[in-house]
């Protein structure tokens, strides 16, 4: 079936990057942008980012501009959400997530498929 | 502070109806039909319930619809069962500074 594997937990200093992967099997990866949402301890979601796989373009949240990157390999259908100058309150599980829509239409904004998780720990 | 506010919590007892409320402005689900709705078990990523305001997608069941009014969306859930015992969250389309805003979350409790 359709799914997203995440790598495993990270744990990391304060200043450091760290560097999330999100693997899709089952579908065109390149037909379906990638979504990055995180959720911190007892806190709801937080929209980061997407990723056109198929072209690289990326649109990230206002507020993590200038710290996350989002990049893919389409060789192996892989994106990749890479944080840095990490700080305590950036603890949070980071999910990877399909968009609902396919990239050829419009978007409608909604995730269909998620990843397990990475629980990131600064 | 999430952008859309949702009560942080609501209960019912088995076979009883609740309905979650999701409120924003006029510069998200108040003008756009993009508002979408997770279920998430804890320790469980999100899973869509709804999206594009009241659409399901295919395996989800119909005890399960959403609705928009002005600037406030709703979740209902009928039939309520155990394992509907759950944090909803609701999102929508929004402003330039976040593509996609979430609501808080609200954690059903089914009693």
């Amino acid at each position: 079936q359709v799914q997203l594997v995440q790598s495993g937990a990270e744990v990391k200093k304060p200043g450091a990057s760290v560097k999330v992967s999100c693997k899709a099997s089952e579908y065109t990866f390149t037909d379906f942008y990638i979504h990055w949402v995180r959720q911190a301890p007892g806190q709801g979601l937080e929209w980061m980012g997407r990723i056109s796989p198929k072209s690289g373009g990326t649109n990230i949240a206002q507020i993590f501009q200038g710290r996350v990157t989002m990049t893919r390999d389409t060789s192996i259908s892989t994106a990749y959400m890479e944080l840095s100058r990490l700080r305590s309150d950036d603890t949070a599980v980071y999910y990877c997530a399909r968009d609902g829509s396919s990239a050829a239409r419009l978007p409608l904004w909604y995730f269909d498929v998620w990843g397990r998780g990475t629980l990131v720990s600064v | 502070q999430s952008a859309l506010t949702q009560p942080a919590s609501v209960s019912g007892s088995p076979g009883q109806s609740i309905t979650i409320s999701c409120t924003g402005t006029t510069s998200d689900v108040g003008t756009y039909n993009l508002v979408s709705w997770y279920q998430q078990h804890p320790g469980k990523a999100p899973k869509l319930l709804i999206y594009e305001v009241s659409k399901r997608p295919s395996g989800v069941s119909n005890r399960f619809s959403g609705s928009k009014s002005g600037n406030t969306a709703s979740l209902t859930i009928s039939g309520l069962q155990a394992e509907d015992e759950a944090d909803y969250s609701c999102s929508s389309y929004g402003n330039f500074t976040f593509l996609v805003v979430f609501g808080g979350g609200t954690k059903l409790t089914v009693l």
